[in-house]
């Protein structure tokens, strides 16, 4: 079965701490897409990243990169130099096998808290 | 840019109305989702579309309904409100697997 699980449920950081929050997936598909969500306090889930099966290459933008292991299933985020406005819920997805709906397998999500 | 709207950011009603949550796309998009989100639980997928007219039940559906008559228009209906539906109720939509989901700012519903 698919499934992700982001076990951290609360982090909390001070101000230019550099933070990982960690995903880890199961998914029999060797097909598939992986996506970071963030949900600030206003509610909103805004689309961070996508990633594809066939590209482990990792990621930077900005403070943010994303570390793509398929060896260990695992997709982890890394926030460098944290700041308050991080302070947010993340989720981590997973696109359904067998669907082109677009359907998503999340995580519980982490809530980092960053600190002045 | 990919719009998705939900028709109010807050709304309190009173338990056994009957209560339309509205959600629009402006991007064509084939597939629409409703998800309710709780402290603890994450996101719970309610009822997704993908396509008009065609429907079908997501984790926790039970207490809702949809109803899709427009690709751009995705209604949840909660046929007689009750308080343990007062939660955060988020739509999204998506064109394929390959995208991800876009999502509306969300509702946030008060049954009392």
């Amino acid at each position: 079965a698919q499934k992700v699980t982001q076990a951290q449920t609360e982090i909390s950081v001070v101000e230019k701490e550099d933070v990982t929050l960690d995903c880890v997936y199961e998914t029999r598909d060797t097909t598939y897409y992986l996506f970071w969500y963030k949900q600030p306090p206003s509610g909103e889930l805004v689309f961070l990243i996508r990633r594809n099966s066939f590209d482990e290459q990792n990621e930077i933008s900005g403070r943010y990169s994303w570390n793509f292991q398929k060896s260990t299933s695992s997709f982890n985020f890394t926030i460098t130099a944290s700041q308050v406005v991080d302070s947010a819920v993340y989720f981590c997805a997973l696109s359904e096998r067998l669907s082109n709906t677009g359907k998503l397998i999340f995580g519980q999500g982490t809530t980092l808290q960053v600190k002045p | 840019d990919v719009k998705v709207t939900q028709s109010s950011r807050y709304l309190v009603k009173r338990t056994g109305e009957k209560v339309f949550l509205e959600c629009v796309q402006d991007m064509d998009h084939e597939n629409m989702f409703w998800y309710r989100q709780d402290p603890g639980l994450g996101l719970r997928l309610i009822y997704f579309s993908y396509d008009v007219k065609m429907k079908e039940k997501g984790d926790i559906p039970e207490g809702y309904s949809v109803s899709r008559e427009k690709k751009e228009r995705f209604s949840l209906i909660l046929e007689s409100a009750s308080t343990n539906q007062t939660s955060m109720y988020l739509c999204a939509s998506s064109p394929d697997r390959t995208v991800g989901q876009y999502f509306g700012p969300g509702t946030r519903l008060t049954v009392t």
